[in-house]
């Protein structure tokens, strides 16, 4: 079974902060995700990399970046958390080199709460 | 820009009966696939089902299967002899071979009822 891992569920932290999520996946996917989830909002796609130090902006990057440095870790990084970046993140990952039709799994999620 | 509608936020369903979760889209695409994603309470997003729109026969897996209605863009999830562990949150979704991000609904939390 393919595992998606994200490295805290729970984490809280100061408004003005830099935050790191991380993310690994043990299939060897090319294409992995990030995700913001919120409620009445469904998943709305922060960054998406295809490839080792290759990135695209999703819909909604504005007051984020990622890293991709190995195949199967992923990391999103909030450089100045603000209160409305409080949310659950999904990281996801999917083989192939159809980016958005092959199926993607998903981590636990991290719930973020910026006070 | 493609849009995908999930009309009931909230569904309930007695067990071992059938619920029909619905979802409309928009897009001028012809060949696309459709999703349905379950999440679990406090659990991770799983597949349910997958769709590809040039295909006529409609997707099923186990209990779950869909109606494809594809010229009145309907993909409606059903249920059968519902389970207390389908509870959970149910996104439909839709994706192209292009480069626009996979659109999700904004879910239907179903409840099923023992």
């Amino acid at each position: 079974d393919v595992k998606v891992t994200q490295s805290s569920r729970y984490l809280v932290k100061r408004t003005g902060e830099k935050v790191f999520l991380e993310c690994v996946q043990d299939m060897d996917h090319e294409n992995m995700f990030w995700y913001r989830q919120d409620p009445g909002l469904g998943l709305r796609l922060i960054y998406f990399s295809y490839d080792v130090k290759m990135k695209e902006k999703g819909d909604i990057p504005e007051g984020y970046s990622v890293s991709r440095e190995k195949k199967e870790r992923f990391s999103l990084i909030l450089e100045s958390a603000s209160t409305n970046q409080t949310s659950m993140y999904l990281c996801a990952s999917s083989s192939g080199t159809s980016r958005y039709t092959d199926t993607q799994y998903f981590g636990p999620g991290t719930r973020l709460t910026v006070l | 820009a493609q849009t995908v509608t999930q009309s009931q936020p909230e569904m309930s369903v007695q067990e071992a009966e059938t619920v029909t979760l619905s979802c409309t889209y928009d897009t001028s695409e012809s060949d696309y696939y459709l999703f349905w994603y379950k999440q679990p309470p406090s659990r991770q997003m799983i597949l349910v089902i997958r769709q590809e729109a040039y295909k006529q026969q409609n997707a099923t897996e186990n209990r779950f299967s869909v109606n494809f209605q594809k010229a009145a863009k309907s993909f409606s999830l059903k249920i059968s002899d519902s389970q207390l562990g389908d509870a959970a949150m149910y996104f439909c979704a839709y994706g192209y071979s292009g480069n626009t991000p996979l659109v999700f609904g904004k879910g239907t939390r179903l409840s099923v009822i023992a």
